[in-house]
């Protein structure tokens, strides 16, 4: 149990366009996701905390209108990068709580043109 | 306010010697720890965690980890090195509840050699 998929698991996409990667609880629901980003060699930045039916919580510094976040339902979150620029180019990995424990995907990693 | 500092950034044993990933944390209240591994370019896996239960406690792999609180500390430990352990180590605090943002530690990278 416990499985966080994320989709897609890597992707490029060109200056200017938006991106959206998806987080999914199979098997389990999850009011709350967060959503982290890891540069190389470097440990995760957590991003925002999104919950289930409501506005995401972001980290200061990190732009909403940049990094949108939807969690429309108890199995998913999706985070959009919008107007992605090569300073986006990253891991970006979400991870959901079940039992008092964050359970993480396998992180997509995007890289922008 | 909470912390964690992984006390070593890397770390290099060699196959079949014990493993010692070291972990001090600051918490103002009883702290909840998970240590995770990060194979390169994956996400996180959770080895284990202390959750003011037993402080001695056993993970997947043959890892552990004891939670001493006079020392404040959580390091992580297994009795043999594989070459399969070779990966990132996070060791990682929480806050008070379930749905609290958790804070990483810098990590360690676990090299093993032949």
């Amino acid at each position: 149990g416990a499985v966080v998929s994320q989709h897609p698991s890597w992707v490029i996409c060109k200056s200017g366009t938006s991106v959206k990667i998806e987080c999914r609880s199979l098997d389990f629901q999850a009011t709350t996701m967060f959503w982290y980003r890891q540069f190389p060699k470097q440990s995760l930045m957590l991003m925002a905390t999104s919950n289930e039916g409501s506005k995401a919580t972001y980290e200061q510094g990190v732009e909403k209108d940049k990094f949108l976040i939807n969690h429309a339902s108890l199995t998913l979150s999706t985070l959009t990068v919008t107007s992605a620029h090569p300073e986006d180019s990253s891991f970006y990995i979400c991870s959901a709580i079940l039992a008092d424990t964050q359970y993480f995907g396998p992180g997509t990693r995007l890289t922008v043109l | 306010a909470q912390s964690v500092t992984q006390l070593d950034s890397h770390v290099s044993v060699s196959e079949g010697t014990p493993v010692l990933l070291r972990c001090n944390y600051s918490s103002s209240y009883s702290p909840s720890l998970f240590w995770y591994v990060q194979h390169p370019n994956k996400g996180l896996q959770l080895l284990l965690k202390y959750t003011s239960a037993a402080t001695l406690v056993k993970g997947i792999n043959g890892f552990e980890a004891e939670f001493k609180k006079s020392e404040t500390s959580f390091h992580l430990t297994k009795p043999s090195a594989h070459m399969s352990d070779a990966a990132e180590y996070f060791c990682v605090v929480r806050g008070y509840s379930s749905a609290s943002k958790i804070i990483f530690g810098s990590g360690t990278r676990l090299s093993i050699r032949p």
